[in-house]
């Protein structure tokens, strides 16, 4: 059963600064990664997915990086604005998706 | 251009009665999904359909019944609802069962509250 551990799970930053979000996870034996933001009250919007024979994928001032090795993704965030406040969330593929529990990021004007 | 729409979005009624979400996608996908996040915001599936067709029931209890008239529709019945069912329950859908090559794409959620 695959498990997904997201640390930290909370995280507050001052604007400008840039973040790093970790994912761990038990099965390598995956299809793809898919990182996601959830605003409160919100639904999910999917950010990157990472196919599983890539190593990173990038949007913006995004960057995921996918190490099956290890079990480990990594999810970057360059410049950090207040408008990136939210939950972000990582899903396993094989199959279905599993998710972490998130980490919740506050970045402080 | 919602691509999963779910309706309603919010939901509220008393224990020990019977509800339905709806769920519809328009981006052709064949496979569909309903996930439950409960209040520790953990998602989790509940179901997924294939063409019609259900694949994955992970330890649902039987009041909660999926059905699929079509490959892009995947409605979520729950019967006799009790406190715990209180939950946000998301549809999603993806290209295919497994390679997804484009990932999932989620709805709105509908906020169900059983009072």
């Amino acid at each position: 059963k695959q498990e997904v551990t997201q640390i930290p799970a909370a995280l507050s930053v001052p604007e400008g600064e840039n973040l790093v979000l970790n994912c761990s996870f038990t099965d390598s034996a995956i299809y793809n990664l898919q990182w996601f933001r959830q605003d409160p009250g919100k639904g999910l919007t999917s950010l990157l997915l990472i196919q599983s024979s890539q190593r990173e994928q990038t949007s913006g001032r995004l960057n995921a990086s996918l190490d099956k090795s290890s079990g480990r993704s990594t999810l970057y965030i360059a410049a950090s604005q207040p408008g990136d406040s939210a939950t972000y969330l990582c899903a396993l593929n094989d199959y279905k998706l599993s998710f972490g529990a998130g980490t919740t990021v506050t970045v402080r004007a | 251009d919602t691509a999963v729409s779910q309706t309603p979005k919010y939901l509220v009624t008393q224990m020990g009665n019977d509800k339905s979400i709806k769920c519809e996608q328009n981006l052709g996908h064949d496979t569909m999904y309903w996930y439950k996040q409960d209040s520790k915001k953990f998602l989790k599936i509940m179901f997924s359909y294939n063409n019609k067709e259900l694949i994955i029931n992970e330890t649902v209890p039987n009041r909660f019944s999926p059905k699929s008239p079509d490959k892009a529709h995947l409605n979520l019945h729950i019967n006799s609802l009790e406190l715990g069912d209180s939950a946000v329950y998301f549809c999603a859908s993806s290209q295919d069962l497994r390679t997804n090559l484009y990932g999932y794409t989620f709805g709105s959620g509908t906020r169900l509250t059983v009072v």
